[in-house]
């Protein structure tokens, strides 16, 4: 069965810090993955999105930056956090046949 | 511009009535319309979703109508029941031809089902 790995679960980082977020999806190969964050009061807001290795597009411009070394690995970094940062983030992948499918989210707070 | 919109951040109903959850959208490239549900700190979760071919798609408790020429869709779940309380995204997918899936989310609306 294909399954998708988040961590961590929570994480309270200083200003300034930097920041890695890792996802990673079983049972499947060459998925379509996902970066989404839910700041507060706020909806899903899409912020990378990668079809393959090396491949990463942004859709918002931010202090964030996304990889896929590999095919089922898909990580979320910052060099410096900022305090707009703050958030829920989601990790996601797509295959045709199987959907649309989240982690369980990173709770990331810049204090 | 906000694409996919939720004008209604919480909802609260009676256990046993009908909860409608409601949506609107701007692009008209939108071919395709999803509802998620979504507990505290956990990741959304498929609930139903309708083509925009179709006007309404039901499974079980949940329904999903599509208004096409008001850019408008509704979730109706009935009977409604207290472990129905969470967070309701709905989500937008254009179709661009290629293999990517992205989907537009509205803000949510958080439904409470009160007992």
């Amino acid at each position: 069965s294909q399954t998708i790995h988040q961590w961590p679960a929570t994480l309270v980082q200083p200003v300034g810090s930097p920041l890695s977020l890792e996802c990673t999806v079983e049972g499947t190969s060459n998925p379509n993955l996902y970066w989404y964050r839910q700041a507060a009061g706020r909806g899903l807001q899409l912020l990378f999105y990668s079809v393959g290795i090396g491949q990463i597009s942004s859709e918002v411009p931010q202090n964030l930056s996304a990889s896929r070394p590999q095919d089922r690995q898909f990580i979320l970094s910052s060099k410096k956090l900022l305090l707009s940062d703050s958030g829920f983030y989601l990790c996601a992948w797509f295959m045709w046949g199987f959907g649309y499918t989240f982690g369980s989210g990173t709770r990331l707070t810049v204090v | 511009d906000q694409q996919v919109k939720q004008n209604s951040p919480s909802l609260s109903v009676q256990e046993g009535r009908i909860s409608i959850l409601n949506c609107d959208y701007t692009n008209s490239m939108f071919d395709y319309f999803l509802w998620y549900k979504k507990y505290p700190a956990e990741g959304p979760t498929f609930l139903i979703s309708i083509s925009s071919i179709k006007d309404k798609n039901e499974d079980g408790r949940f329904t999903v109508f599509l208004n096409k020429s008001a850019k408008h869709l509704s979730l109706h779940i009935v009977p409604s029941q207290p472990g129905d309380s969470a967070v309701y995204f709905c989500a937008a997918r254009q179709d661009s031809g290629g293999s990517n899936y992205k989907l537009t989310f509205g803000k949510g609306t958080l439904l409470t089902v009160n007992p």
